[in-house]
């Protein structure tokens, strides 16, 4: 058990439609990356949070957004959902000095989206 | 271009047996180095993870990897595989100042013949 949770763990949207992800950091963690993995794939990076800011970007278009709260949880939305976005979402929570050392990342869970 | 290879896409082993699993990758500069483990329907678990100094490096559930710049290498290995090892593995590179580049292997399919 990493301390990250997510929810919900499982979730059927149609295409089109907008969808809302969240996750919870590990206590004391001030660092969240969201990753989209496929199946049968390994995962990729969307974007990281570091202290309520986007502190880097993968090759996903704008549709892709979140938000990092004062606790650290976080969230990820997706706009005009594809059939193509059906996939795993990971967050992960990493503890982090600005621009300094990379640290161990912790994994939730997960959840699932399926677009219909 | 920066990438990860796991060649294996699939390994069935028997208990009991030793078990080394695959990764190169292509970086500009010496990474960081990872391997997690994921069972079906979870998230992801780390294992072990390389920064610097010795090149052999210990993780978790009894398994250790080697880091070799010459190859672009750093595979997975484990003396004695049990039921429960039965997983993904995924090989991830990233850089040493931040993590927005942490690029992930395909993954390995481990399965174990009791």
């Amino acid at each position: 058990e990493t301390g990250v949770t997510q929810s919900p763990t499982h979730l059927i949207k149609t295409r089109g439609q907008q969808v809302t992800l969240r996750c919870s950091s590990q206590s004391g963690h001030n660092t969240v990356s969201w990753y989209q993995q496929a199946l049968g794939q390994g995962p990729q990076f969307i974007f990281q949070y570091y202290r309520e800011e986007e502190n880097g970007r993968g090759n996903f278009p704008p549709r892709f957004s979140g938000l990092q709260f004062p606790n650290y949880s976080s969230e990820l939305n997706v706009n005009a959902l594809e059939l193509d976005d059906s996939a795993l979402y990971l967050c992960a929570s990493s503890l982090e000095g600005w621009g300094g050392r990379a640290k161990t990342q912790y994994f939730g869970p997960g959840t699932r989206l399926l677009v219909l | 271009a920066q990438s990860v290879t796991q060649p294996d896409i699939h390994i069935t082993v028997s208990e009991g047996a030793s078990l080394e699993l695959r990764c190169n990758y292509s970086y500009g500069a010496t990474p960081y180095l990872f391997w997690y483990v994921q069972s079906p329907g979870q998230g992801l678990q780390l294992l072990l993870k390389y920064f610097s100094g010795d090149t052999l490096v210990q993780g978790i559930k009894g398994f250790e990897a080697e880091f070799k710049r010459s190859q672009s290498s750093f595979n997975l290995r484990k003396p004695s595989v049990h039921w429960s090892d039965a997983a993904e593995y995924f090989c991830a590179v990233g850089p040493k100042t931040s993590y927005d580049k942490v690029i992930f292997g395909p993954g390995t399919s481990l399965s174990v013949i009791p």
